[in-house]
């Protein structure tokens, strides 16, 4: 079965700095990966995902996340972070075949301070 | 375009007391519908999916249950609620066929005293 691992359960940037969000994952097959944030008090927004082709993927408030398969990673970043930033990240992964069921890491807190 | 409700927003209930929540979706047909528990500082977990009407799998173990009596509408219930079963409770839809991509309703804050 696969499974996600977001080593940091909050990460502390000031604004107008740069952040990444580590996710690293589990899996023999290929999978499908999403990034989920989640506001205070809200549900999930899906943020980005990778699904096939280019490896890096961009949403459009200046996210972006790689797929690396050899290193079973998807990292999200971002250059400069604003205070409106600050939320909830979670990463996600599901098998590319027929149906199957998110599988999400425990989520990662983005606090960004001026 | 396609929307999803869950109500109440927030609930209060007393232990022993019944459950009943509820999540509808518009905009889409046989969606694969999906209840999650947000426990406080901590991430999701999976209660229960369905992928069509009357159709319920169980993902834990609980004094939890679930039913789709339409095609659009998801209930979350329960005869009598627990302590531990506070928490964030989130609805979300996928469709039937594609690439598991979930949408999430608002979410449903519970509190059992």
């Amino acid at each position: 079965a696969q499974s996600v691992t977001q080593l940091d359960s909050q990460v502390p940037v000031f604004e107008e700095a740069p952040v990444e969000l580590r996710c690293n994952y589990s899996s023999s097959v290929s999978v499908y990966l999403f990034w989920y944030v989640q506001y205070p008090n809200q549900g999930l927004q899906l943020l980005l995902k990778y699904l096939s082709g280019s490896t890096l993927v961009e949403s459009i408030n200046g996210f972006e996340a790689e797929f690396n398969k050899s290193q079973t990673s998807f990292h999200l970043r971002k250059p400069s972070v604003h205070i409106s930033d600050t939320a909830e990240y979670f990463c996600a992964v599901s098998l590319n075949t027929g149906f199957q069921k998110l599988v999400f890491g425990t989520g990662t807190r983005l606090l960004v301070s001026p | 375009s396609q929307t999803i409700h869950q109500w109440p927003a927030t609930l209060v209930q007393p232990v022993g007391s019944p459950l009943s929540l509820e999540c509808t979706v518009e905009g889409t047909s046989n969606p694969n519908l999906y209840w999650y528990r947000q426990a406080a500082g901590r991430g999701l977990q999976l209660l229960f999916y369905s992928v069509g009407i009357g159709q319920i799998s169980s993902e834990v173990p609980q004094n939890l249950s679930a039913s789709r009596p339409q095609d659009r509408q998801f209930i979350l219930s329960s005869k009598k609620l627990l302590l531990s079963d506070s928490g964030f409770y989130l609805c979300a839809w996928a469709t039937e066929k594609g690439y598991n991509e979930q949408f999430f309703g608002p979410g449903t804050r519970l509190t059992v005293l």
